[in-house]
């Protein structure tokens, strides 16, 4: 089983260009997330989607999107990169409520 | 606003040594706590977790205690390894417009084990 696949591992992006990080689980939860991770701020919650064909904003989701067609791929598009969102991306699942979310290895995204 | 934070950025201990890292939290809403352990390179790792209704929960090796009190957390490590070396982060469940389980995390510890 291998729980959560993110891609591409890591990208280097030109600013303004339009990127989508993807995501998938094959474990059967109801709930994702996209997250960022930066040095001294911790792991950010960027959007969330319940269930699929629902999502949500978290803290941090001005200058990105996320889309959920199905339960297993949960991808985040970035419309128009800026350097600021140079960081490294992880995505989470999460099955019942109130149990631990699963994370993925991470995308480390550089914006130049 | 409310947030999850730490008191200290790094801790330092001799193999063999417990270790104790701290976490205040100020969401009094928030029910459900997870310890995270994240070593270079990769994903957050769950650790432990503990709900409101607890004080403290035992993991092979590892206690979190919840203070609900003083809104304070904290991981114990009995007999430190060198594998545990890493960052811990804490997290309290908090919804976002009655989603099932957005994490909130601290910033982090950084946990360095002397051999």
């Amino acid at each position: 089983i291998a729980g959560i696949t993110q891609a591409p591992t890591s990208q280097i992006l030109a600013a303004g260009r339009r990127m989508t990080l993807r995501c998938t689980q094959d474990m059967r939860h109801n709930a994702m997330y996209w997250y960022r991770q930066d040095l001294g701020l911790g792991l950010r919650l960027i959007h969330y989607s319940n269930t699929a064909g629902t999502t949500g904003k978290g803290e941090v989701p001005d200058g990105y999107s996320v889309s959920r067609a199905n339960t297993d791929d949960f991808p985040l598009t970035l419309a128009s990169a800026v350097p600021s969102q140079t960081s490294v991306y992880f995505c989470a699942s999460s099955g019942e409520m109130n149990t631990e979310a699963f994370f993925g290895q991470g995308t480390r995204l550089t914006v130049v | 606003g409310e947030s999850v934070g730490l008191h200290l950025p790094t801790l330092s201990v001799q193999e063999g040594d417990n270790s104790i890292i701290n976490c205040a939290y100020s969401n009094s809403a928030s029910d459900y706590f997870i310890w995270y352990k994240q070593e270079s390179g990769k994903g957050p790792q769950f650790i432990i977790d503990i709900r409101s209704n607890m004080d403290k929960r035992q993991g092979q090796r590892v206690t979190v205690l919840l203070n609900k009190t003083v809104k304070h957390l904290s991981l114990q490590i009995a007999a430190t390894q060198p594998g545990d070396s890493a960052v811990y982060f804490c997290a309290e469940n908090i919804g976002y417009g009655g989603s099932q389980g957005n994490l909130i995390f601290g910033k982090g510890t950084k946990l360095s084990v002397k051999p």
